[in-house]
């Protein structure tokens, strides 16, 4: 079946660094790709997706793209903000069109920002 | 703006207990589904439904049971509630036409 890895947490940063979160997948057919942000006490928000091979997804200085052939979706942010931290997962759909359409998620990251 | 409301963001349940989780969406989505969230181990899909009356099984429906009789609601049972079940529990919607879910706030329940 479908499965999604991300690298474990938590990760430490300075505010101002540079921010790598890996994720690689498992998948049939074309999957899409997604990065949700769970901030404290909070449910789950879409950070960006990219829904076939080579798109980039981008949103608040977030960025990933589709690699089909390394199958990874690796979330980067260049200058990461205190604000920034929260947990990230890690999400594909699996391309089935109709009902169901489930999501797959990683196990996620904690990311923390220290000043 | 898709708004999903869970009916409770804590709640507190004995062992043995029927409890009710209730989730609801206004945007007409077809897709309802019902998440656990535990630490180490992510999102687990515990049952999802793409229509009215119609439910599927996900990866742990043990122990959980589901009702939609109305497009907008999606309840998840734990018929007798036990203390393996204290988790955080996520509703998520998605429409057919578009590839992401949205989620509510959460309930975090605890079974004592």
């Amino acid at each position: 079946g479908d499965s999604v890895t991300q690298m474990e947490g938590p990760v430490t940063l300075s505010e101002e660094a540079f921010l790598t979160i890996n994720c690689t997948y498992t998948a049939t057919g074309y999957p899409s790709l997604f990065w949700y942000v769970q901030y404290p006490g909070e449910g789950l928000q879409l950070l960006l997706k990219a829904t076939k091979a080579d798109d980039k997804g981008s949103n608040k200085g977030f960025e990933a793209t589709y690699r089909k052939e390394t199958t990874s979706f690796h979330l980067e942010k260049g200058s990461v903000q205190v604000s920034d931290s929260a947990v990230y997962f890690c999400a594909l759909s699996d391309g089935v069109t109709g009902g169901g359409n489930k999501l797959t998620f990683g196990t996620g990251t904690q990311l923390k920002v220290e000043l | 703006d898709v708004k999903v409301t869970q009916s409770s963001r804590y709640l507190v349940k004995r062992t043995g207990e029927k409890v009710f989780l209730e989730c609801v969406q206004d945007m007409d989505h077809e897709n309802m589904f019902w998440y656990r969230q535990d630490p180490g181990l992510g999102l687990r899909l515990i049952y999802f439904s793409y229509d009215v009356k119609m439910k599927e099984k996900g990866d742990i429906p043990e122990g959980y049971s589901v009702s939609r009789e109305k497009k907008e609601r999606f309840s998840l049972i734990l018929e007798s509630a036990s203390t393996n079940q204290t988790s955080m529990y996520l509703c998520a919607t998605r429409s057919t036409m578009i590839t992401e879910a949205f989620f509510g706030q959460g309930t975090r329940l605890t079974v004592v």
